[in-house]
């Protein structure tokens, strides 16, 4: 397994303009995390699914944010009418958990896409 | 809300050194708590995870420790090399996760 990937790496982008990001988890992991990451800080949360279901959504996901995993695979994260405010690392990691629990096994994670709004 | 907090913020030690970096959290009902090495610009590469059930964890130099009832989980890094130099977080679980702001360790050689 080749671990954690994430599309792209980098992304400028204009103000106003929607853009989408992409996260491939380890193959047998049924848990995956959205983060987001500025400088000097630690990430911070943003979502989670097990499997398909979305099952936690941070206040900082605004409506302009949306986060999808179809067939519990692979994960795509949508800012639509980026601001200046939302250029981070945006972070994926997944893992192992226990339906229903919050039992989890270590998580690993992917090399982000940076974000920057013009 | 839990809180997480990693003392000292940054770190100069000259190689050789045995170090003890620090995090602490103001919820102690967590199922596990995981440290992480972050180098500039790239992803985390997870280090140790600990069990709320265990009370430490070793893999080669390192040794992390943890103390549900105190909030507190240390993490000891052996023999300190150049090549430890990087930003150190810790997260908890606590439903969902949350991390400190690092430390971040400079190893002069």
């Amino acid at each position: 397994d080749t671990g954690v990937s994430q599309n792209p790496r980098h992304k400028i982008t204009k103000r106003g303009q929607n853009v989408t990001f992409r996260c491939d988890p380890i193959s047998e992991h049924n848990r995956l995390y959205w983060y987001r990451q500025t400088l000097g800080q630690g990430p911070e949360f943003l979502t989670y699914f097990q499997n398909e279901a979305q099952l936690e959504k941070s206040r900082l996901l605004s409506d302009r944010f949306s986060a999808e995993r179809p067939k519990g695979s692979f994960s795509t994260l949508e800012i639509q009418r980026t601001e200046q405010g939302d250029s981070a690392m945006y972070l994926c990691a997944s893992t192992w958990g226990v339906s229903g629990t919050s039992i989890t096994d270590t998580q690993y994670f992917g090399p982000g896409t940076r974000l920057t709004v013009l | 809300k839990q809180e997480v907090t990693q003392i000292p913020a940054a770190l100069s030690v000259p190689e050789g050194e045995n170090l003890v970096l620090n995090c602490s959290f103001t919820d102690s009902a967590i199922y596990n708590l995981q440290w992480f090495r972050q180098d500039p610009g790239k992803g985390l590469t997870s280090l140790l995870l600990i069990q709320s059930s265990q009370r430490e964890q070793t893999s080669g130099r390192l040794n992390a420790s943890l103390d549900k009832s105190s909030g507190r989980s240390t993490l000891y890094i052996a023999a300190s090399q150049p090549g430890d130099s990087a930003t150190y977080l810790c997260a908890v679980n606590d439903l969902k996760f949350y991390f400190g702001s690092g430390t971040k360790l400079n190893v002069k050689p």
